[in-house]
């Protein structure tokens, strides 16, 4: 079964700093997904990438699919508090979607 | 609805007790899922509705855990004989086949504590 890793797990992060996560499959990715969860709530969809060397931005977030397939990053330029929560990679699972165990992302003002 | 509803927002109950969890899709969308979320255990699959029918229910942990969709709209997910290790937000999401995109449209959850 397809497993996904991301990291770092958690990062505390400067208001205006750039920063990266990063989200490794074991097995060749055929759609990633990226969700954002605020405490409490359900998690929000972001973006969806499918193609190698696809890259996708959404305000200042930016996700990029390797070449291979296999690894997606998501980049987030000059952060703000409203980035602040946990950042789930999905893949495509078949019917389902299979998530990554989550990064949480403070960022202090 | 606007949006994926779910009830109830929190539960606490006592070990050995039966809880039913429900699920208000959005309008129109075929697509149904269950997921768990507990501290270091990320987002677990649970099971999967197309309709009123399952196709997915791999991820249901023992057989106390079943679910059930009527009318290709609410689900409820039902836990009985609770344990400890069942507590956990519970997550419902849908989506519509006609997207396509694989965005999932998720609710708040149900937190359920087991004392």
């Amino acid at each position: 079964s397809q497993e996904l890793e991301q990291s770092p797990q958690s990062l505390i992060v400067q208001e205006g700093k750039n920063l990266t996560i990063n989200c490794t499959s074991s097995k060749t990715l055929y759609g990633l997904y990226w969700y954002k969860q605020k405490y409490g709530e359900g998690l929000i969809f972001l973006m969806m990438l499918q193609k190698g060397g696809e890259e996708k931005s959404h305000e200042k977030i930016t996700a990029k699919l390797d070449e291979k397939k296999q690894q997606s990053s998501l980049h987030i330029t000059a952060s703000q508090p409203s980035h602040a929560g946990i950042y789930l990679c999905g893949a495509d699972g078949g019917n389902k979607l299979v998530f990554g165990a989550g990064t949480i992302l403070r960022v202090k003002s | 609805g606007a949006g994926v509803s779910q009830s109830p927002s929190n539960k606490v109950t006592e070990k050995g007790k039966d809880v039913e969890l429900r699920c208000d899709p959005i309008s129109g969308h075929t697509a149904l899922y269950w997921y768990r979320q507990s501290l270091g255990q990320g987002l677990e699959f649970l099971i999967y509705f197309q309709g009123n029918s399952a196709p997915d229910k791999s991820g249901l942990p023992s057989d106390r855990f079943s679910a059930e969709r009527t009318g290709g709209s609410v689900s409820t997910l039902t836990i009985q004989r609770t344990q400890q290790e069942d507590s956990a937000v519970y997550l419902c999401a849908s989506s519509s086949q006609l997207l396509n995109t694989g965005e999932l449209f998720f609710g708040e959850g149900s937190r359920l504590t087991v004392l």
